[in-house]
């Protein structure tokens, strides 16, 4: 079966950082790109972060560009956001997701189950 | 404001049809990327409904249905049931600088 479960959320001051990741099982994780995406509480989703197969590929949004750092281990099959100098507005739940299994797939599936981050004094 | 501009919600009635618009631009849908769409049930994390613009992922009834032409995409949903009550997203990406991905807003899909 496949499988994207996130770990790492909780409540970090703002100021603070916190990192994030998300173990895959159940395909080859090493040929996929993946991605970061979150969503607020009541909100939308929003992308946040994605990165190549080989991490040679590496987007942001510019909303948090300077401050998160996406990263994977292949070897551990294992994807992970840094995320630093939070601020009140990445308050969400943060999902991790596999860009589909095809050949020029650009679409998110599957999606973890999400981590919930909360930025508050 | 988000990139892809959705409808904040719709509604019908049971055995209805209802579409939402996903309406973009010359940098995303326009440009030629394709259009995919999610459905989040209440609580729980987006799932893969249409992909490609018109294509059902594996276990997706064949009520759910999409399109696309010029800057807009459409998700029709016909034979409404209950259990189709979520919040539905398009997503494509866009080649502008300061974008990759792009979601639109989301639509609450209410069932009379």
């Amino acid at each position: 079966e496949v499988q994207l479960v996130e770990s790492g959320g909780g409540l970090v001051k703002p100021g603070g950082s916190l990192r994030l990741s998300c173990a895959a099982s159940g395909f080859t994780f090493s040929s996929y790109s993946m991605n970061w995406v979150r969503q607020a509480p009541g909100k939308g989703l929003e992308w946040v972060s994605s990165i190549s197969s080989s991490s040679s590929y590496i987007y942001y949004a510019d909303s948090v560009k300077g401050r998160f750092t996406i990263s994977r281990d292949n070897a551990k099959n294992s994807l992970y956001l840094q995320m630093n100098s939070l601020r009140a507005e990445d308050t969400a739940v943060y999902y991790c997701a596999s860009t589909g299994r095809s050949v020029g797939a650009s679409w998110f599936d599957p999606w973890g189950q999400g981590t919930l981050v909360t930025v508050s004094s | 404001q988000s990139v892809l501009t959705q409808p904040p919600s719709v509604s019908g009635a049971p055995g209805q049809r209802v579409t939402i618009s996903c309406t973009g631009s010359s940098s995303n849908i326009g440009a030629g990327y394709d259009v995919h769409w999610y459905q989040q049930l209440p609580g729980t994390a987006p799932k893969l409904l249409i992909y490609g613009n018109s294509n059902r992922p594996s276990g997706v009834p064949d009520r759910f249905s999409g399109s696309k032409s010029g800057t807009s995409a459409s998700l029709a949903i016909s034979g409404l049931q209950a259990e189709d009550e979520a919040d539905y997203y398009c997503q494509s990406y866009d080649s502008s600088l300061s974008v990759y991905v792009v979601f639109g807003g989301g639509t609450k899909l209410t069932v009379l």
